[in-house]
Order: structure tokens, then C-alpha cells, then sequence
């Protein structure tokens, strides 16, 4: 079972500043299989970035992904008061079937 | 337009058994996975298992296999997860989603996330 770990756990920023989001998996996977969601408080996950580093429909550019292998990253370019939020990366794994989902980061207000 | 409509906030006591839905429509249901994941107070997501509706081939997370039971009715566009035996550690919020079935030309694989979400259904246990 491959496992994703999210780093830093919170990142406190202020606005107009660049957030920087971790997401380690145990081994190595396939960049169409990364994913990442954002989700504020009481409301439904919204998917941001699919295959790595393709935005989803409706999506800021200043939202976006890269990485490969085992190491993937998220970037919002200049954080928007709307951007704090809590972010998890997701993984498919293709021998199990199996999607897990990395145990978030929250952005907060600085 | 896509859409999925899960049933209401439901209130149970240990032990009872409870069975929530997610309505599609907008899509050809049959041919799309649909995915359930939770979300217990406070907590991040969890991924439960999925379901083809075409088939009703369904795959469970190793942590939710025996503990929950996934289905679909795709002859009302209906997918489901149901419990036979409340526990108060069911107490969250479930979220139906799609799996897309998008191609990424770039690596020749399917791309594999869930593209659209439902707005989750409560399920609190309390006796």
C-alpha cells in the first residue's frame, strides 16, 4: 500500500505571499495519478490539479503542480484571502485500484 | 449538467443499520466509477472504496472492507453505502464522487481523480 505524507502540516502566510505544499508518496508513481483537492471549512473538496499539473476546469493560474516520481508539489503564486484553506493530494494507486488521500495542509492567516 | 445529489443528514442509534444514496445525473452513469469517502469531525479525508455501475464491480479500501457495503442501482442512476451495525465511530461526513475517466495524451495512461463531488451527507450515531 503506498502512503503520502503532506508537509509542512500548517503553513501560516499572508496574503499576496507564495505557498509551497509538499506531498511525498512511499514509492514511486505515475504523474497521471497525482491529484490535489482544496476544502474550506464546512464545505465539499473541490478539485484543483489533476495528472500533476493540470488545473481543473475554473481554476486560477496561480494555482499549480509539478513533480514526478515520489516528490509533488502545489504552488499558489500569490495567496488570495480566499486560497486559506486545507489541501490534500491524492494518489491512485494502479496495481490495487486503491486511492488514498495524503493527510492534508492547512494555509492559514498569518 | 454533471451532478451528484446525496440524501440527507441522518441521525442513528448504535447498532442500527442505515443505508445513504447518491443520485446522478447529467452523465451516462454505467460507465463511470463512483467513489465514497469520509470525513469524521475535524479530520481529513478518507478514502472508502468504489464502485462500477456498469457492473457493480466494487473495490473496497483494506481499512473498510467488512465495515461498510457499496452499490449501485443503475437503473435510477443511483449509487449507495450502507451499514448493518452502527458504531459511534461512524459519526461523519460522506462524500460520493466520480472518478473521471480522462485520458492524458502526455504519459498514455488514464489520468485518475474524482472530478465531481457530492455535497456529503451527515451521519451522526449517538445513542
Amino acid at each position: 500500500e503506498i502512503v503520502l505524507t503532506q508537509s509542512p502540516g500548517t503553513l501560516s502566510l499572508s496574503p499576496g505571499e507564495r505557498a509551497t505544499l509538499s506531498c511525498r508518496a512511499s514509492q514511486s508513481v505515475s504523474s497521471s495519478f497525482l491529484a490535489w483537492y482544496q476544502q474550506k471549512p464546512g464545505q465539499t473538496p473541490r478539485l484543483l490539479i489533476y495528472a500533476t499539473s493540470s488545473r481543473a476546469t475554473g481554476i486560477p493560474d496561480r494555482f499549480s503542480g509539478s513533480g514526478s516520481g515520489t516528490d509533488f508539489t502545489l504552488s499558489i503564486s500569490r495567496l488570495e484571502p480566499e486560497d486559506f484553506a486545507v489541501y490534500y493530494c491524492q494518489l491512485y494507486d494502479n496495481d490495487s485500484s486503491l486511492f488514498t488521500f495524503g493527510p492534508g495542509t492547512k494555509v492559514d492567516i498569518k | 449538467e454533471v451532478q451528484l445529489v446525496q440524501s440527507g443528514a441522518e441521525v442513528r442509534k448504535p447498532g442500527e443499520s442505515l443505508k445513504i444514496s447518491c443520485k446522478a445525473s447529467g452523465y451516462r452513469f454505467s460507465i463511470y466509477w463512483i467513489g465514497w469517502v469520509r470525513q469524521m469531525p475535524g479530520k481529513g479525508l478518507e478514502w472508502l472504496g468504489i464502485i462500477y455501475p456498469g457492473d457493480s464491480e466494487t473495490i473496497y479500501s483494506p481499512s473498510f472492507e467488512g465495515q461498510v457495503t457499496i452499490s449501485a442501482d443503475k437503473s435510477i442512476n443511483t449509487a449507495y453505502l450502507q451499514w448493518s451495525s452502527l458504531k459511534a465511530s461512524d459519526t461523519a461526513m460522506y462524500y460520493c464522487a466520480r472518478r473521471s475517466n480522462y485520458y492524458d495524451i502526455l504519459t498514455g495512461d488514464y489520468a485518475r481523480y474524482m472530478d465531481v463531488w457530492g455535497k456529503g451527507t451527515t451521519v451522526t450515531v449517538s445513542s
